[in-house]
C-alpha cells in the first residue's frame, strides 16, 4: 500500500511569489493535515482538512490556505511568500476511524530567496 | 500555555545499549500520546502510541511509559542500533475537537558504533 506522497520534493521561490504544494493521502484516509517544520525546530500545525472541509487551522496568517479535493488529496497554497516561510512542509493523513494516528509524507522543502 | 517539551536535545549512546528519551507535557487533559522518528530528509515515522488510560505499552524493541502524576512520557529503545539514529518527537493530542497533534521540539539520538 502506498504511503502519503507529496510533490514537489523541493521548491525554490522568491519573496512575494506564491507556492502550491500537493499531497495525496493513503488510500482510504479522509483527513489531511499540514505542518510546517522550520530548520531545527519542531512541527507546527497549519491546517486540517476532512471530507473536503477545512476543520481547523493553526496560528498562521491567512496567506496560508489550502483545499481538499473529492479524492481527498490536498493542496497547500502560500501567498506573498516571505523569507521565513522557508521550511519543510509536511502532510499527514489519518483514516476515517477515530484513530488519532497520523501518517506522514516525505515533505516538500520550500526555499524562499 | 500548554506545551510538549523534551529534556535533552541530543542523546549519544553506544551501539547495543538501551536508550531512554524523555518528554514532559503540561496539559493534564491530553488523552493520547505518540512517538515519531524522523530521519534526515524524511517525514516523521510512527513508532508507538499510548492512551492516557495506560501507563506502559511495548512494541518491537521499544517501550513507551506514561506517568500522569508528573506528566512525563518516555521512549525506551532496547539494544540501540545505528539505524536508530534520528530525531525523535513526542506529540500529544490535547484538543480532541481539533484532532491535531502538538509536537515537542525533538531529541537527536546519536548511536556510536
Amino acid at each position: 500500500e502506498a504511503g502519503v506522497t507529496q510533490s514537489p520534493t523541493h521548491l525554490i521561490k522568491t519573496r512575494g511569489q506564491q507556492a502550491t504544494l500537493r499531497c495525496s493521502p493513503i488510500s482510504g484516509h479522509t483527513s489531511v493535515y499540514w505542518y510546517q517544520q522550520a530548520l531545527g525546530l519542531g512541527l507546527q500545525f497549519l491546517l486540517w482538512y476532512d471530507e473536503g472541509e477545512e476543520r481547523n487551522r493553526g496560528n498562521f496568517p491567512p496567506r496560508f490556505s489550502g483545499r481538499q479535493f473529492p479524492n481527498y488529496s490536498s493542496e497547500l497554497n502560500v501567498n506573498a511568500l516571505e523569507l521565513e516561510d522557508s521550511a519543510l512542509y509536511l502532510c499527514a493523513s489519518r483514516p476515517r476511524t477515530s484513530s488519532e494516528t497520523q501518517y506522514f509524507g516525505p515533505g516538500t522543502r520550500l526555499l524562499v530567496l | 500555555g500548554e506545551s510538549v517539551g523534551l529534556h535533552l536535545p541530543t542523546l549519544s549512546v553506544q551501539e547495543g545499549d538501551n536508550s531512554i528519551i524523555n518528554c514532559a507535557y503540561s496539559n493534564s487533559a491530553s488523552d493520547y500520546f505518540i512517538w515519531y522518528k524522523q530521519e534526515s530528509g524524511k517525514g516523521p515515522q510512527f513508532i508507538i502510541d499510548i492512551r492516557s488510560n495506560m501507563d506502559k505499552r511495548q512494541g518491537q524493541r521499544v517501550t513507551v511509559l506514561l506517568n500522569k502524576t508528573v506528566k512525563h512520557l518516555s521512549l525506551q529503545i532496547a539494544a540501540t542500533q545505528p539505524g536508530d539514529s534520528a530525531v525523535y518527537f513526542c506529540a500529544e493530542n490535547m484538543d480532541t475537537g481539533r484532532r491535531a497533534l502538538t509536537f515537542g521540539s525533538g531529541t537527536r539520538l546519536q548511536v556510536q558504533p
